[in-house]
């Protein structure tokens, strides 16, 4: 069954660093999104992405994060000063195949998610 | 406005007993609804959903979620755990005829822990 890869699994990085977190969405899917989830706290929303723009963005997400599809199959989200605060677990996932693209309700699909410790 | 309540924060069962989740809704509308899981260090796995078909639904590994609108709940049940069951499960509220776009909110999480 195709999935959602992220990597790295685990990144650590220097508060004021820049980091990069590569996700590949499932290939026919349309709808894709960042999530993050702060140790012993919710899940929750960052920003989603459609037809290569930003669709909904939170609070959360600031101008220290941006995201881009650089090619047909990468999703990456950039944070570009990193604070400690931004250690997270962090989630992409993707939804709404495109060869059955209805007003359905097309559940989210997860990757494993990229732990960052920002130190 | 939707939000979801997961009553209970950690369960503990015995392996060969039955499970209990439970989780409440708030919406303005009638919502979509999913359970996930999460074992650890994994990413979040989709066991089930409700989207205004049959009101009880069955998932993966002999999970089921009655949804129950007088009540306003969404809970998860399985008949005996499995040790391998063991994980957090994460409740999951979701506008209606959302199309391919899910603006999902996510409920606090309950830790499943089966004894052996």
């Amino acid at each position: 069954e195709p999935e959602v890869t992220q990597t790295p699994s685990h990144q650590v990085t220097q508060m004021g660093q820049e980091v990069i977190l590569r996700c590949v969405p499932i290939s026919n899917h349309l709808y894709f999104y960042w999530y993050r989830q702060i140790l012993g706290q919710k899940v929750e929303f960052l920003v989603s992405f459609y037809n290569n723009e930003i669709s909904e963005k939170s609070e959360i997400f600031d101008d220290q994060f941006s995201v881009e599809r650089p090619d047909g199959s990468n999703f990456t989200l950039k944070i570009r000063s990193t604070k400690l605060e931004d250690s997270a677990m962090y989630f992409c996932a993707s939804s709404a195949e495109l060869e059955t693209f209805t007003w359905y309700n097309s559940p989210l699909h997860f990757g494993n998610g990229t732990r960052l410790t920002v130190t | 406005a939707q939000s979801v309540t997961q009553l209970d924060s950690h369960v503990s069962v015995s392996e060969g007993t039955p499970v209990l989740l439970r989780c409440n809704y708030s919406s303005s509308y009638s919502p979509s609804l999913f359970w996930y899981v999460q074992h650890p260090n994994k990413g979040l796995q989709l066991l089930l959903k409700y989207t205004s078909a049959a009101t009880l639904v069955k998932g993966i590994n002999g999970f089921e979620a009655e949804f129950k609108k007088s009540e306003t709940s969404f809970h998860l049940t399985k008949p005996s755990a499995h040790m391998s069951d063991a994980a957090e499960y994460f409740c999951v509220v979701s506008p209606p005829n959302s199309g391919g776009y899910q603006k999902v909110t996510f409920g606090t999480g309950t830790k499943l822990q089966v004894i052996p």
